[in-house]
């Protein structure tokens, strides 16, 4: 079955403790994001990437990094997670094209930082 | 700068009603335009897109979308709505930017559909 998993689905933790949230698709796509979701906002990029080696910061980057040494895999992580960053986070992927390209998103991944 | 409003921040019907909801988007070239639906808990999935051709766009669960170019709008039609159908809707356009095509999001509209 063709999908995006994240892990973990719900995290709380502490400022400043550094976390990662795991993100892999099966679909061989070359196209991976991050998006946060925020109530009145809709989804924001965070990083993409568009191959192996290949990633750059999207509309909201201060405070995230991330790494593609696999095709199928895209982790977010947070070095030193502060209240603000508290947000419903999304990993999506997709083929790169015409620009038409249906976008698969995982589950998500709840995260409140205290 | 492209931006994509949804005019509706909530939207709340009677089950087996019409419902129609609104999706304006800016941009000065040719976009591609999309309709995502959230269920509680879970991620985004497509409902429907528009790339070119006809401008009314057909989509899953019954919805369908017309897409208008002189008023920059992409609304989002079911003539008769379930319970089911209860969740958030995001509008999309996907814009060329730094050489990749970006999708850039609306805030959202909570429709909820009661019996």
């Amino acid at each position: 079955e063709a999908q995006v998993t994240q892990n973990p689905r719900y995290l709380i933790t502490v400022t400043g403790k550094k976390l990662t949230v795991t993100c892999s698709q099966n679909m061989n796509h070359e196209y991976m994001s991050w998006y946060r979701q925020d109530p009145g906002l809709g989804l924001r990029q965070i990083y993409y990437s568009m191959n192996v080696e290949v990633t750059d910061k999207g509309d909201v980057p201060e405070g995230y990094k991330v790494s593609r040494k696999e095709k199928r895999n895209f982790p977010l992580i947070l070095e030193s997670p502060s209240p603000n960053q508290t947000s419903l986070y999304f990993c999506a992927s997709t083929t790169i094209g015409g620009g038409g390209e249906t976008q698969y998103f995982g589950p998500g991944t709840r995260l409140l930082v205290l | 700068a492209q931006s994509v409003t949804q005019l509706d921040s909530q939207v709340p019907v009677f089950e087996e009603a019409p419902v129609e909801l609104r999706c304006n988007y800016s941009s000065s070239v040719s976009v591609y335009l999309f309709w995502y639906v959230q269920y509680p808990n879970q991620g985004l999935q497509l409902l429907l897109k528009y790339l070119s051709g006809s401008t009314l766009v057909k989509g899953i669960n019954g919805f369908e979308a017309e897409f208008n170019k002189s008023q920059t709008s992409f609304h989002l039609r079911k003539p008769s709505v379930h319970i089911s159908d209860t969740a958030e809707y995001f509008c999309a356009v996907s814009v060329l930017s730094g050489g990749y095509n970006k999708l850039i999001f609306g805030a959202g509209t909570r429709l909820a559909v009661h019996p």
